[in-house]
């Protein structure tokens, strides 16, 4: 199966400007994921949709962060205005949703590649 | 507030020995752990899992070991490769398809 698809792959900007993600995740997949990954760092979870619906977007910065899924496809991740902290890989993720055997009943999410932002 | 830590940054191993790779959480509400490994630009591509009803589970040269009680999982890998090269994070969470919590990650080195 074809896996996850991010655009672009490397993005630089100048802070206060904006700047968008695309992703497409595996076909048949409700579940999308965009994390945030600063170097050094573990990815952060920014928002978690099912289908076209937002699970969870509590770590998500609302002042300048905006996602949407639309027809519970693809997604965009938009930063508005860019700050210097934003630079860090951008990770969309999507997942089956259906646990179980063999991978011990736990959720995996199969990851893009990236989208790499780096702020000046 | 970090709930899943690696607290080693990296770990340097001879080719043909074992690699053991520790993972450390808070949250006594985490039942699923997981194990990525990342290759530098490409996202992080799953490994293995546990749940915790086990205190072990094996794919054959990787094993991850579960200690509840200490809330804190390994992963080993035998023998080493060094094609294992990569950094690896764990990552755990509560209840079955909830969000993944992911430790800062801990680079391996394997030299031939």
């Amino acid at each position: 199966e074809a896996g996850v698809a991010q655009s672009p792959r490397y993005k630089i900007i100048e802070k206060r400007q904006s700047v968008a993600f695309w992703c497409n995740p595996i076909s048949g997949h409700a579940t999308l994921y965009w994390y945030q990954q600063i170097l050094g760092q573990g990815p952060k979870l920014l928002i978690q949709f099912q289908n076209n619906g937002v699970v969870d977007d509590s770590q998500l910065p609302k002042d300048r962060f905006s996602a949407e899924r639309l027809k519970g496809v693809d997604s965009t991740l938009k930063i508005q205005p860019a700050k210097l902290e934003d630079s860090a890989v951008y990770l969309c993720a999507s997942s089956s949703d259906r646990t179980g055997f063999p991978n011990s009943g736990a959720n995996v999410l199969t990851f893009g590649a990236g989208s790499r932002l780096t702020v000046l | 507030d970090q709930q899943v830590k690696q607290n080693s940054p990296s770990l340097s191993v001879q080719e043909g020995r074992i690699s053991i790779l520790n993972c450390d959480y808070t949250n006594s509400m985490f039942d699923y752990f997981l194990w990525y490994k990342k290759y530098p630009a490409e996202g992080p591509t799953f490994l293995i899992s546990i749940s915790s009803i086990k205190d072990k589970n094996e794919d054959g040269r990787f094993t991850v070991f579960l200690n509840k009680s200490a809330k804190h999982l390994s992963l080993h890998i035998v023998p080493s490769q060094p094609g294992d090269s990569a950094v690896y994070f764990c990552a755990a969470s509560a209840g079955a398809g909830n969000m993944l919590t992911f430790g800062g990650g801990t680079r391996l080195m394997v030299k031939p």
